[in-house]
């Protein structure tokens, strides 16, 4: 089993609708959990930790099931510019991170 | 800009060359990681540094790659005698570790050996 597993997608989806994706990871010792997101070509940028109690940013909500190992973000409202690669992200306080392959979204006018 | 920087951006080499890449961090980053990435895949890890200290290396990271970082601050990560599997985006990120863990990545080398 993968440490760290997503959907890959594509998930293609219009303007406006509502996503959500999962990952799953295997390590239960993970203490720290990313949202990244990656654009063609482009390095991966952070876009959001994820806290135990769920956090939320603007159109973004993050969650973590620790019972279930799994970590969720929805996005709202989708707009075109949030078509990208997802990644999910896993550490535990001294190990490097651990990235999933991904989940591609495409957000359709 | 602040952020972290790698040099060159992109690489073309031939088979068999020994080609170095460099990662600047920002300043007060104590930790700097090393992946690779190929297309369709995550990022997957190679080494990272806690200040001077190489703390972990994995086992993709072959006898002909090798990572330094000599005075804490950059980094340099040289493959020896290429091969065209080692065609790849490197990308380089810090953080303020462990206990500050948001990790920032560089925009990447892009190697291409032929």
């Amino acid at each position: 089993r993968k440490e760290v597993e997503q959907d890959p997608g594509p998930f293609n989806v219009p303007e406006g609708a509502t996503v959500a994706f999962n990952c799953t990871y295997s390590n239960s010792a993970s203490q720290s959990f990313f949202w990244y997101r990656q654009d063609c070509r482009k390095e991966p940028k952070l876009l959001m930790s994820v806290y135990s109690s769920g956090n939320e940013d603007g159109r973004f909500t993050a969650q973590l099931n620790r019972a279930s190992q799994y970590i969720s973000l929805l996005i709202r409202d989708s707009k075109l510019s949030d078509s990208a690669t997802y990644l999910c992200v896993v550490t535990s306080g001294n190990t490097p991170l651990v990235f999933g392959k991904g989940t591609r979204l495409s957000v359709i006018a | 800009d602040t952020g972290v920087s790698q040099d060159p951006r992109h690489k073309i080499t031939k088979r068999g060359q020994n080609v170095t890449f460099r990662c600047d961090p920002i300043s007060e980053h104590n930790r700097l990681y090393w992946y690779r990435q190929t297309l369709g895949q995550g990022p997957e890890f190679l080494t990272y540094f806690q200040n001077e200290a190489q703390l972990e290396k994995s086992r993709l990271l072959s006898d002909r790659f090798s990572a330094e970082r000599p005075k804490g601050s950059f980094s340099t990560l040289e493959i020896q005698r290429t091969e065209q599997g080692d065609s790849a985006m490197y990308l380089c990120a810090s953080s303020l570790g462990p206990e500050g863990y948001r990790p920032y990545f560089g925009p990447g080398t892009r190697l291409t050996v032929t």
